[in-house]
């Protein structure tokens, strides 16, 4: 199975501040990824897919890049309402799909 | 809109089984693949299994193979899990999902989730 890392597992931020975190495959996985992010007690919802396309009506502060192991999210601008966890997914070997083990963005 | 109810969350003794549903409605249920993906308490996420459009091909993860069942029925928009020799650490909430290819595939839509607890 294919493995991914995230890094940090944890950040802890200011409203306004540009966060990236780091997801890391443990063999190619093209840019088959997607990342999700999880507020407490909410389903995941979907941010990017494609390793870098923002799906519709997620706001444009956030994008993603890389392909191949290395991949990035980015917020470049940290609102209220993006404290939450996020995870990325790996979807190389789609339908047995993995998730990173998430990250958490707390505020300073 | 794209809605997806999931039910038959409930506490169940280890050794139990329980059917959980998924109630699609908002899209053409019959051309998705669906999954299930798992979120035990505190921890992340663990997709459990998935299954075409038209319920031909089934796949699952392997720590839930031989004891899960996923099946589809396309007239009625639902999307089923029959989890038997249910373990405490089955115990999580349960997502559906639809997934859906555009250059890649993605999970593009979950439902609120249902929770499992497994427990004597």
């Amino acid at each position: 199975d294919i493995q991914l890392t995230q890094s940090p597992s944890f950040l802890s931020a200011s409203v306004g501040d540009r966060v990236t975190i780091t997801c890391r495959a443990s063999q190619g996985i093209s840019s088959y990824l997607a990342w999700y992010q999880q507020k407490p007690g909410k389903a995941p919802n979907l941010l990017i897919y494609a390793a870098s396309t923002l799906q519709s009506g997620v706001p444009s502060r956030f994008s993603g890049s890389g392909s191949g192991t290395e991949f990035t999210l980015t917020i470049s601008s940290l609102q209220p309402e993006d404290f939450a966890t996020y995870y990325c997914q790996q979807l190389s070997s789609y339908p047995r799909v993995t998730f990173g083990p998430g990250t958490k963005v707390d505020i300073k | 809109e794209v809605q997806l109810l999931e039910s038959g969350g409930a506490l169940v003794q280890p050794g139990g089984s329980l059917r959980l549903s998924c109630a699609a409605s908002g899209f053409t249920f019959s051309s998705y693949a669906m999954s299930w993906v798992r979120q035990a308490p505190g921890k992340g996420l663990e997709w459990v299994s998935g299954i075409s459009n038209t319920g031909s091909n089934t796949h699952y993860a392997d720590s839930v193979r031989g004891r899960f069942t996923i099946s589809r029925d396309n007239s009625k928009n639902t999307l089923y899990l029959q989890m038997n020799s249910l373990r405490v650490d089955d115990t999580a909430v349960y997502y559906c999902v639809k997934v859906v290819y555009s250059s890649t595939w993605h999970f593009a839509y979950w439902g609120q989730g249902t929770l499992v607890t497994v427990s004597s």
